[in-house]
């Protein structure tokens, strides 16, 4: 089955920007989506479509993607951003259609 | 307003059965399709099923043969049926909304609810 990785964690300053990977095989070829989640809190949905921006979420969050990576950053990072951010494709050959990227920690320093 | 609220988790022993609700206001379950995605503790999102809005369903290899995605329309609820739990099936379990644009490419989670956790354990 199709394998999202993502680094464990990231740290950033704040004020700074924070990019967070996701690898796959040609993960360039399909749609990545980003989710955000506090501790104890269920998942948010920050980016979709690889960089289209759901009703809410600040323009500091954006994504790309290309060639084995996505990438989700975030400018001019804030206190309240820390969380951990996990991306996640549609796989849809196989029978494991979903597949979820490992998480990454994001640490404002 | 789209809520989610999940309902039927807590400890069972190995072997054991439970079946998860997830009521859900604001749209109609019948015409979005649905999913759980699992979360054992301290580690990834896991994605366990999907049901369509159809009659599809579709399950993660780790719980194919032991767990049954369905919903009842006229409570706007989904549900899961979870058999023959074991240790490893130990996780909060969260129910949501799933977007699948008309070119059907992609699949994404616009809505979660707030997470049922599941311990099983003797």
């Amino acid at each position: 089955s199709y394998v999202l990785t993502q680094p464990p964690s990231v740290s950033v300053a704040p004020g700074q920007t924070a990019r967070i990977t996701c690898g796959g095989n040609s993960i360039g070829s399909k749609s990545v989506h980003w989710y955000q989640q506090k501790p104890g809190q269920a998942p948010v949905l920050v980016i979709y479509y690889d960089s289209d921006r759901p009703s809410g979420i600040p323009e500091r969050f954006s994504g790309s993607n290309s060639g084995n990576t996505a990438t989700l950053t975030i400018s001019r990072v804030e206190a309240g951003d820390e969380a951990d951010y996990s991306c996640q494709v549609w796989d849809g050959t196989g029978d494991h259609p979903v597949v979820f990227g490992g998480g990454t920690k994001l640490t404002v320093l | 307003e789209v809520q989610l609220v999940e309902s039927g988790g807590g400890l069972i022993q190995p072997g054991g059965s439970l079946r998860l609700s997830c009521a859900a206001s604001g749209f109609a379950v019948s015409s979005n399709y649905m999913s759980w995605v699992r979360q054992a503790p301290g580690k990834g999102l896991e994605w366990v099923s999907v049901i369509y809005s159809g009659t599809g369903t579709y399950y993660a290899d780790s719980v194919k043969g032991r767990f049954t995605i369905s919903r009842d329309n006229s409570k706007n609820t989904l549900y899961l049926q979870m058999n023959s739990l074991r240790a490893e099936d130990t996780a909060v379990y969260y129910c949501a909304r799933v977007v699948v644009p008309a070119s059907s490419s992609s699949l994404w989670f616009d809505y979660w609810g707030q997470g049922t956790l599941v311990t099983v354990s003797s």
